[in-house]
């Protein structure tokens, strides 16, 4: 079964600046798919990014971006230019490529805080 | 973008009453959605696998005749929280994602008070 391991519980950063989330998953899959989710406190969650593990050029999505180490089955998110709206918990999720089920299996969680 | 409609959003009632929450996909057809139930600061855990037609897959632990899941169209899911009791008070919220396409959409949860 995949597992997904998100170390760091809590971070902060300071407005303005740059933070990275990291995440680290196993799988013996070699086509898979990759995520960053945000949940504010509002709850909903929110699709940050998305990464498929057959590319090998990075995902980037404005301030977000991702460095996908496939052969460390590292996965971490970047932020960058940290905004206060940024604050929120951040999942990070693998999905199987093979099935069609869609079924996602999910990191613990960190929370990020971001001070003005 | 897919997006999926999760009703309501909030429910307080009295310990022994029976709760349905549904699960909509407003504009794509969904054979399967997810069901998941969350704790405060803490992650999702999938209880339940919703499958169009067919009976739900749940995961270990979750007790299938305390939450009963349909799923009788392709756009709706409904997880029955049966005879629930102050233990059930949680968040709970559902997913769908479309075929062959990588992420999760997710409803906006609902958040289950049982008195």
């Amino acid at each position: 079964a995949q597992t997904v391991t998100q170390s760091q519980p809590e971070m902060s950063v300071q407005e303005a600046e740059t933070v990275t989330l990291s995440c680290t998953y196993d799988t013996s899959e070699s086509d898979y798919y990759l995520f960053w989710y945000k949940q504010p406190p509002s709850r909903q969650m929110i699709l940050v990014i998305r990464q498929e593990a057959y590319k090998q050029q990075n995902a980037t999505e404005n301030r977000f971006s991702v460095n996908f180490q496939k052969a460390a089955k590292s996965f971490s998110l970047k932020i960058s230019d940290s905004q206060l709206g940024d604050a929120a918990m951040y999942f990070c999720a693998y999905r199987s490529a093979s099935t069609n089920a869609g079924k996602s299996t999910f990191g613990d969680g960190t929370t990020l805080t971001v001070k003005p | 973008g897919a997006v999926v409609s999760q009703h309501p959003s909030r429910v307080i009632c009295k310990s022994g009453t029976s709760v349905k929450i549904e699960c909509r996909s407003l504009d794509f057809q969904a054979t399967t959605m997810f069901w998941y139930r969350q704790f405060p600061k803490k992650s999702l855990m999938l209880m339940a696998t919703s499958n169009e037609g067919s009976k739900a897959t749940y995961e270990q632990g979750v007790e299938k005749d305390k939450f009963l899941i349909n799923h009788a169209s392709l756009t709706l899911s409904t997880l029955t929280v049966t005879s629930a009791h102050p233990e059930d008070s949680s968040f709970y919220i559902c997913s769908a994602s479309l075929p062959e396409e990588g992420p999760q959409h997710f409803g906006d949860g609902t958040r289950l008070s049982i008195l």
